[in-house]
Formats: C-alpha cells, sequence, structure tokens
C-alpha cells in the first residue's frame, strides 16, 4: 500500500528558519512533489525531487532520499504569508503520473 | 502561457440530483488531466485521470463517473449525488506524467 507521514501542524517565528519533513512508502516511486495550499484555495506546486539531494529554489528548498523514503522542505526567512498547509506527494512511476497525497502540514508563522 | 479553467466555483445540490463538473486547459496540447477531492480537514484524493482522449483510469470506486470528450476538456459526472459527495473538486493537469501538477480554482461542492 500507499503511506505518507508529515507532522500534523507546526508554528515558527517570521524570520526563522522551518523544516517540514514526510515520510512515505509507495510502491513504484518516481519522484517527489511538495506543494502549499492555502485555505480554501488550491494547492501550488512548490518543488521536485527526482534523485537524492537539495533542490534550491529561493527561500524553499527541498531534499530527498530515495533509500530513507524520506524527504524535507525547508523553508527560509518565514514570512506570515507562509502559514497554510504543505502537502507531501510522491509520485508513482507508470500511472499516468498519479500523485499520493499525505493529509499535509499546517504551518502557522507567528509575529 | 497554459492556464486551466474550472467551474463552477461553488455548487449546492440536493441528494439524488445529477453532476457536471468541467474543466478545460488551455495553451497546451495533449495534457495529462486529473480529478481530485478533498473533504474538509482532509488530504486530496485522486478520484480519475486522464492520458489522452476518451482514455478514463478511475481510482476509487464510487458513484463519480469522468469524461474526456476533446484533448483539453475533462468533465466529472454523478447521476445521482449523495451526501458524502460533498467536498472540493479540483482537476489538474500535466504536460506529461511525473511533470508538475498544476490545479484550477476548484469547485466547493455542497449537499443537501
Amino acid at each position: 500500500g500507499q503511506n505518507i507521514d508529515q507532522p500534523t501542524e507546526m508554528t515558527a517565528t517570521e524570520g526563522a528558519i522551518v523544516q517540514i519533513n514526510c515520510t512515505y512508502q509507495t510502491s513504484g516511486f518516481n519522484g517527489l512533489f511538495w506543494y502549499q495550499q492555502h485555505a480554501g484555495e488550491a494547492p501550488t506546486f512548490l518543488s521536485y525531487n527526482v534523485l537524492d539531494g537539495l533542490e534550491e529554489k529561493g527561500r524553499f528548498s527541498s531534499f530527498l532520499s530515495r533509500s530513507k523514503g524520506y524527504s524535507y522542505l525547508l523553508l527560509k526567512e518565514l514570512q506570515m504569508k507562509d502559514s497554510a498547509s504543505y502537502l507531501c506527494a510522491p509520485s508513482l512511476y507508470n500511472q499516468g503520473g498519479k500523485l499520493i497525497f499525505g493529509q499535509g502540514t499546517e504551518l502557522s508563522v507567528k509575529p | 502561457s497554459q492556464t486551466i479553467h474550472q467551474w463552477p466555483a461553488t455548487l449546492v445540490q440536493p441528494v439524488g440530483s445529477p453532476l457536471s463538473l468541467e474543466c478545460t486547459v488551455e495553451g497546451t496540447s495533449n495534457p495529462n488531466l486529473y480529478w481530485y477531492r478533498q473533504a474538509a480537514g482532509r488530504g486530496l484524493q485522486l478520484l480519475f485521470y486522464s492520458v489522452g482522449i476518451g482514455q478514463i483510469s478511475s481510482e476509487v470506486p464510487q458513484n463519480l463517473s469522468a469524461s474526456r470528450p476533446q484533448d483539453r476538456q475533462f468533465i466529472l459526472s454523478s447521476k445521482k449525488l449523495l451526501l458524502s459527495d460533498s467536498g472540493f473538486y479540483l482537476c489538474a493537469w500535466s504536460v506529461i506524467p511525473n511533470q508538475p501538477q498544476h490545479f484550477g480554482d476548484g469547485t466547493r461542492l455542497s449537499i443537501l
């Protein structure tokens, strides 16, 4: 079966750094996506890892270890607008690009 | 650039009524198309995906169906809605499998 595990909630301070962890167990793993979803809105794409290592995009970085079934999303210089749910989503090989979404991590950024 | 349109934004329907939600993509050809549902406080659940016209893969047995009558059009339907069909329905597209999926604004469906 498929299983994704992320913390349900996290709180951090404006200007700080926060790391959101995700562990996964899937069959036919191809890569891992991170999405941001503000309350009441559709998810927006943040980053994608296929190979092991770190991908950096501005204030956001994502890391993948395929052998450990582990990924994290790192958010630097936190801003109030970063308060949102962060969704970890492995993609499956040869299944039309199917994404398996976790429950998401609700991040609250405090002043 | 590519855009995805989904309508309506909100819908209130009685139990037992039919449903038709439409999604169209512009600015690309032969996209992969997806329908997801997000129940209140839950994660996104993939309902259907399509890699081409007339090709539909169903992920979860239910009283919903999907069709792709044209290359960039994806329709979610039901003949008789259940209370459990309430939720936030999202359409998404990608250029090819295993590339980022981009979501429409979603339809918030309430069943009374």
